[in-house]
């Protein structure tokens, strides 16, 4: 149990272009949901924390209006890149936490490699 | 948050013990200590979480001395396929508010 998916695995795109990545939860509701960004060689970095049916909170120096998060039901989360540059190519990963549960469960992560 | 320190790279052999230490000095009363496993382009993955003494599952076991100041992480009979990065990370209400992640231990296994 507590698996989490990530749309697609990995995404190619010309710079300027939008992309969306779906988080989702399995096979549990949760109301809870966060975004990371992990550049190569580093840690991850948490961008967002999306709860469901509210506004995402950002981090300090997460530009909200770039990276629109939706999180409209109990089992799905999307982060979308608006006019994505080369410098956002990294690796999304989301995690999503169970509403009856302590422990954060991550999704296997998204590439994204803007041209 | 507590912040936490540990060794950027470890080496070994399979079949060995591999223990991993990690420092938290400033751990709060209410703090969990929980490690994930992290394999090249995957998310991470939930290994161990403890708060005092010691806790051992399928995988591993941790050990959190009464001061909590530290955790040990232990893999026994390590293989190949322990070659991963391991984040030690500690938090207030276990799991329920977003994670900082330190730079991790990366663990080689060597044959």
């Amino acid at each position: 149990g507590a698996v989490v998916s990530q749309h697609p695995s990995r995404v190619i795109c010309k710079s300027g272009t939008s992309v969306k990545i779906e988080c989702r939860s399995l096979d549990f509701q949760a109301t809870t949901m966060f975004w990371y960004r992990q550049f190569p060689k580093q840690s991850l970095m948490l961008m967002a924390t999306s709860n469901e049916g509210s506004k995402a909170t950002y981090e300090q120096g997460v530009e909200k209006d770039k990276f629109l998060i939706n999180h409209a039901s109990l089992t799905l989360s999307t982060l979308t890149v608006t006019s994505a540059h080369p410098e956002d190519s990294s690796f999304y990963i989301c995690s999503a936490l169970p509403f009856d549960r302590e422990t954060q469960y991550f999704g296997p992560g998204t590439r994204l490699l803007v041209l | 948050l507590a912040k936490t320190t540990q060794p950027i790279s470890m080496d070994s052999y399979e079949g060995q013990e591999v223990n991993i230490t990690c420092s938290h000095n400033n751990i709060a009363t209410n703090d969990y200590i929980t490690w994930y496993q992290q394999f090249p382009s995957q998310g991470p993955r939930f290994i161990i979480q403890g708060y005092k003494t010691k806790v051992t599952n399928e995988v591993a076991s941790l050990f959190i001395p009464a001061d909590r100041k530290s955790s040990t992480l232990s893999l026994p009979r390590v293989s190949l396929s322990d070659t991963a990065v391991y984040y030690c990370l500690v938090a207030p209400d276990t799991g329920r508010r977003a994670l900082t992640f330190g730079s991790g231990t990366r663990l080689q296994v060597q044959p």
